[in-house]
């Protein structure tokens, strides 16, 4: 079974840029999770979907990030302007669905705004 | 308020030998998940091990044992004849059915080094 795809791996953008990044989940998991991690910290949910709609989305900083999953797939998260304290790892994980206890998660993307 | 505590930033074990790492929770949620997972230099989050809060026993999966203590809020890992390739973060996290939608609370984390 294929595992949640993420890219790209790695990226680097200067401050003002906007950058994007994309998730496809576990084949049949109706629930999708975008995390933040800062360097030497936990991840932090930013937003969650089931299927298609938002769940959660109390810790996106909404005046520049933003998340769809139109097709209640894959996933795109953007950060337009990026600033300087956007650098983190990004995480995509999913679960069958929000009552399914494990989220897998994929390999992540990190991120560093000069 | 810390939802979820891991006290050591850095643990050393001898290969072979077994590690706790520690991990305390604080809810007032009576349904909840403890999760650990295991994050190596590459980056990927690693499920290793679960608990839910009305389990009876102690989760075990291979190596890895949760060591569940309800009325003091803990949820120690331990690993078992340690490993090279054991060497990474481990991440503790916490999921309240209830008060916080079903989202992944996680903590600092310990940095595992195991020693040849």
């Amino acid at each position: 079974e294929a595992g949640v795809a993420q890219s790209p791996r790695y990226k680097i953008i200067e401050k003002r840029q906007s950058v994007a990044f994309w998730c496809n989940p576990i084949s049949g998991h109706a629930t999708l999770y975008w995390y933040q991690q800062i360097l030497g910290q936990g991840p932090k949910l930013l937003i969650q979907f089931q299927n298609n709609g938002v769940v959660d989305d109390s810790q996106l900083p909404k005046d520049r990030f933003s998340a769809e999953r139109l097709k209640g797939v894959d996933s795109t998260l953007k950060i337009q302007p990026a600033k300087l304290e956007d650098s983190a790892v990004y995480l995509c994980a999913s679960s069958l669905d929000v009552r399914e206890e494990t989220q897998y998660f994929g390999p992540g993307t990190r991120l560093l705004v000069l | 308020a810390q939802k979820i505590t891991q006290t050591q930033p850095g643990m050393f074990v001898q290969e072979k030998e077994a590690v706790t790492l520690d991990c305390t929770y604080d809810t007032s949620d009576p349904s909840y998940g403890l999760f650990w997972y295991k994050q190596p230099s590459s980056g990927e989050m690693i499920f290793l091990i679960y608990q839910g809060s009305y389990d009876q026993q102690n989760a075990t999966e291979g190596r890895y044992s949760l060591n569940f203590q309800k009325a003091r809020k803990s949820a120690n890992l331990v690993i078992s004849a340690s490993q090279l390739g054991d060497s990474a973060m481990y991440f503790c996290a916490m999921r309240e059915l209830y008060n916080q939608g079903g989202k992944l609370i996680f903590g600092q984390g310990t940095e595992l080094s195991v020693k040849p």
